[in-house]
């Protein structure tokens, strides 16, 4: 069963600092792995869709990459603003369509 | 486009009463699911559909039934609410491929569901 892990579950930086967020998964037979953001109360919105034949995928300030072999991925955030505070969440897309998710990790960019 | 809409937002139930959450895309995606996601339990599959007539259980289905009549609809239905059952609901959809991968999830807004 595919178990995906996200460390640390709470990250506080200060406004412009570079940051990088961790996923794992431990089985690496997977399609895709995707990341998103979740603001309190709200639903869920993708930020990076990664197919297992990619080994990275970037938007504005963002940059994903997915090794397979190590079963990890990263989310790179550059130069952090506060709009970036939100729950991060990873999730691993396996065969018969099953999403495996993380339990996501909390960052809060201080002023 | 709305993309994934689900009504109502907030929702208060007793013990033994029945409901149903909508949920509706106007994406044309063939795959939809339904989740819950509680405090330190992060996001569980309750149902999917890939497709209209075509549904399945996910991780947690126990009390929960779903139907796909149409590509944009997937329902989910609580048959006797239990205080068990609070959560936030979240409804989901994507493309799939013939392999039976997902492709981009795109999430509604979520139903926040409390049983007394």
């Amino acid at each position: 069963k595919q178990e995906v892990t996200q460390i640390p579950a709470a990250l506080s930086v200060p406004e412009g600092e570079n940051l990088v967020l961790n996923c794992s998964f431990t089985d690496s037979a997977i399609y895709n792995l995707q990341w998103f953001r979740q603001d309190p109360g709200k639903g869920l919105t993708s930020l990076l869709l990664i197919q297992s034949s990619q080994r990275e995928q970037t938007s504005g300030r963002l940059n994903a990459s997915l090794d397979k072999s190590s079963g990890r991925s990263t989310l790179y955030i550059a130069a952090s603003q506060p709009g970036d505070s939100a729950t991060y969440l990873c999730a691993s897309g396996g065969s018969n369509y099953k999403l495996t998710f993380g339990k996501g990790t909390l960052l809060t960019v201080n002023p | 486009n709305a993309g994934v809409t689900q009504t109502p937002k907030f929702q208060v139930l007793k013990t033994g009463q029945s409901m149903t959450l909508q949920c509706a895309q106007d994406m044309n995606h063939e795959y939809m699911s339904w989740y819950r996601q509680d405090p330190g339990m992060g996001l569980r599959l309750i149902h999917y559909s890939v497709g209209a007539g075509i549904t399945d259980q996910g991780e947690v289905p126990n009390g929960y039934n779903v139907s796909r009549s149409t590509t944009e609809d997937f329902p989910l239905r609580l048959l006797s609410a239990a205080p068990s059952q609070t959560s936030v609901y979240f409804c989901a959809s994507s493309s799939w491929t013939s392999g039976g991968a997902t492709g981009e999830q795109f999430f509604g807004p979520g139903t926040r569901l409390t049983v007394l």
